[in-house]
Parts: C-alpha cells; structure tokens; sequence
C-alpha cells in the first residue's frame, strides 16, 4: 500500500522558514518524481515545486521561486521541502504527492494527508 | 502558464442525476489532463487520467473525454458519497496548473 505522510507543518512568522518532510512506503520511491502542492484555506489546488527521479532535475512555481527548495534522499524514501522567506499567502496546506512517472510531466497518483503552514504574527 | 477554467464553480443535483463537469484549456493540451476528487478534509483523489483513462479502482460510474482545449468529466448516476470538489489538471506543460474546482452538493 502506497503511503506519504507529511510533517513539518506549523506556525512560523513572516520572513521566517520551516522545512516540511514527506516519507514514503509502498512503492519504489526512487524511479517517481515527486512534487509538493498547496492548497489556502478555503481555495484550490495550487502546483508548488517538483523533483525528478533521481534529484537532480527540480522544478518551481513562479511564486516559490528563490524561496523555496525541493530535494529527496532515494536512500531514506524522504522528500523535503525547504521554505525561506515566507510571506502570509503562503499560509496553506502542504501536500506531498507521487507522480506517476519519473520526470516533470505526469499526473499524481497518490497523495499524503497534508500538513498546515500558517505564516502571521 | 496554462489557464484551466472550470464550469460551474458549483452545483446541487439529485442522487441518479447524471452530472457533468467541463474544463477548458487556455491552449491545446492533448490528452495529458486529469481529474480529482476531494472531499472535505481529506487529500485529493486521482480519479481519471489522460482524459478517460479510468484510475484502478475508480467508479465506472466516473468518465472523462476530450481533447485539445476542452474536455468533459461525467457522474453517470451521482451517488450521496460523490459530494466532494472536482479538479482538472493538466500535465502537458510546466507549471502545471489545476482548474478553480467544481463543488457538487446533493439537492
């Protein structure tokens, strides 16, 4: 059973970082690209940033750019997102999601439950 | 960036209705669109991909068609547990982008 479970979730102030984590079970985790989606309280689906199979090709919405960073360790079946700078509209639930093949361009086939950010003073 | 723009934002339908859902591409994107489901709380949920390719274990109630720019997702027959916002998505150029979702409630 393909599982992904988040963490890292929490409150942080304007300009600050946190750094969310996603371990995955179930599949073999270095042959998929993964990818981070948010969603704001209240709105859509919204692409945040996403990684090839083997980590070295990573891909960013313009709106994370600079502030955000992807990365995986294959070794622990673990993706990261790293998050600098935050303002308050990246206030937003943070999932981890599966890509269907290895590279940028595919659909998501699983997903794990979520973690919160609030970004406020 | 590809816009997806969904139709309607929202609606009530009875339990058998058949219910349809469309999404249109601000370019041509073939086939590489998907379709979710999520329900309050939760994650969402791969329904559909490459336009009407079922996911395993979906429904064969839920179907997907089209090509190009425009494209349709359809409830044969809606089901009280199908209440939930549907997204399109499409995959055929970074970034992607998802559609403003569509929420179905019961009449």
């Amino acid at each position: 059973e393909v599982q992904l479970v988040e963490s890292g979730g929490g409150l942080v102030q304007p300009g600050g970082s946190l750094r969310l984590s996603c371990v995955a079970s179930g599949f073999t985790f270095s042959s998929h690209a993964m990818t981070w989606v948010r969603q704001a309280p209240g709105k859509g689906l919204e692409w945040v940033s996403g990684i090839n199979d083997s980590g070295g090709t990573t891909y960013y919405a313009d709106s994370v750019k600079g502030r955000f960073t992807i990365s995986r360790d294959n070794s622990k079946k673990k993706l990261y997102l790293q998050m600098n700078t935050l303002r308050a509209e990246d206030t937003a639930e943070y999932y981890c999601a599966k890509s269907y093949g290895s590279g940028s361009l595919y659909y998501f086939d699983y997903w794990g439950q979520g973690t919160l950010v609030t970004v406020s003073s | 960036a590809i816009r997806m723009t969904q139709s309607p934002s929202s609606f009530s339908a009875s339990t058998g209705d058949r219910v349809t859902i469309t999404c249109r591409a601000s370019q041509g994107i073939s086939s590489y669109l998907a379709w979710y489901q999520q329900k309050p709380g939760k994650a969402p949920k791969l329904l559909i991909y490459a336009a009407s390719t079922l996911q395993s274990g979906v429904p064969s109630r839920f179907s997907g068609s089209g090509s190009g720019t425009d494209f349709t997702f359809t409830i044969s027959s809606l089901q009280p547990e199908d209440i939930a916002t549907y997204y399109c998505q499409q995959y055929h150029n970074l970034p992607l982008t998802f559609g403003g979702g569509t929420k179905v409630e019961i009449k």
